[in-house]
């Protein structure tokens, strides 16, 4: 079946360190986000990508870093500089061709990340 | 730039009563809208979506959406409330310019037996 997977589900950072989020699709999308979601502040974006080896700064990229280096694959990595790195962090993907109406983005399970 | 703006944090209704959720948007050109559903530590499900058309819109269990462009609203509604429709819900919006999808921050829908 296709889908969003995201690895792993639950991951526990000591102060200081980085730490890296998987996320892959078979979907064939291209575009990928990150959104971070905290209690009562809804999905926030992080980053997003709409093509291979190319991305953009959402609203809260400090601290965040990612890379596209493969369609299938959009990694994120919480650096030592995101100040507040507790949070569920959830990946999704979509077409980018809108005239079909596929506009929709389709969501992994997410990891929720908590530091130490 | 595009927003979404959500009305209740929290909404609490009876069994069986009609749920409402309510959801205005901000947009400069014509936008792709959409409702999602959250369980609890899971991913985000599509619910429905409007896109160009019929501005009324139903999705899977139950559930429907009227965008009204001269309000900038896209409720969300069903006639029934039933248990399992407990969880939060995200109204979002998009639009053919970019790729960008923005999201409100949520409702809570409790269901009181």
């Amino acid at each position: 079946d296709g889908g969003i997977t995201q690895s792993p589900k639950y991951l526990f950072r000591k102060e200081g360190q980085n730490v890296t989020l998987s996320c892959e699709q078979n979907l064939n999308h291209d575009a990928m986000y990150w959104y971070r979601q905290d209690p009562g502040q809804g999905l926030r974006l992080i980053y997003y990508s709409q093509i291979v080896n190319d991305f953009q700064k959402g609203d809260i990229a400090e601290g965040y870093s990612v890379s596209r280096e493969k369609k299938e694959s959009f990694p994120l990595t919480v650096t030592s500089a995101q100040k507040n790195p507790t949070a569920f962090y959830l990946c999704a993907s979509s077409k980018t061709d809108r005239g079909a109406g596929n506009t929709e983005a389709f969501f992994g399970q997410g990891t929720r990340l908590t530091v130490v | 730039a595009q927003s979404v703006t959500q009305l209740g944090s929290h909404v609490s209704v009876s069994e069986g009563a009609l749920v409402l959720l309510r959801c205005n948007y901000s947009s400069s050109v014509p936008p792709y809208l959409f409702w999602y559903v959250q369980y609890p530590n899971q991913g985000l499900q599509l619910l429905l979506k409007y896109t160009t058309g019929a501005t009324l819109v139903k999705g899977i269990n139950g559930f429907e959406a009227e965008f009204k462009k001269s309000e900038t609203s896209f409720h969300l509604t069903k006639p029934s409330a039933h248990m399992s429709d407990a969880a939060e819900y995200f109204c979002a919006v998009s639009d053919n310019r970019d790729d960008k999808i923005i999201f409100g921050k949520g409702t809570r829908l409790h269901i009181l037996p």
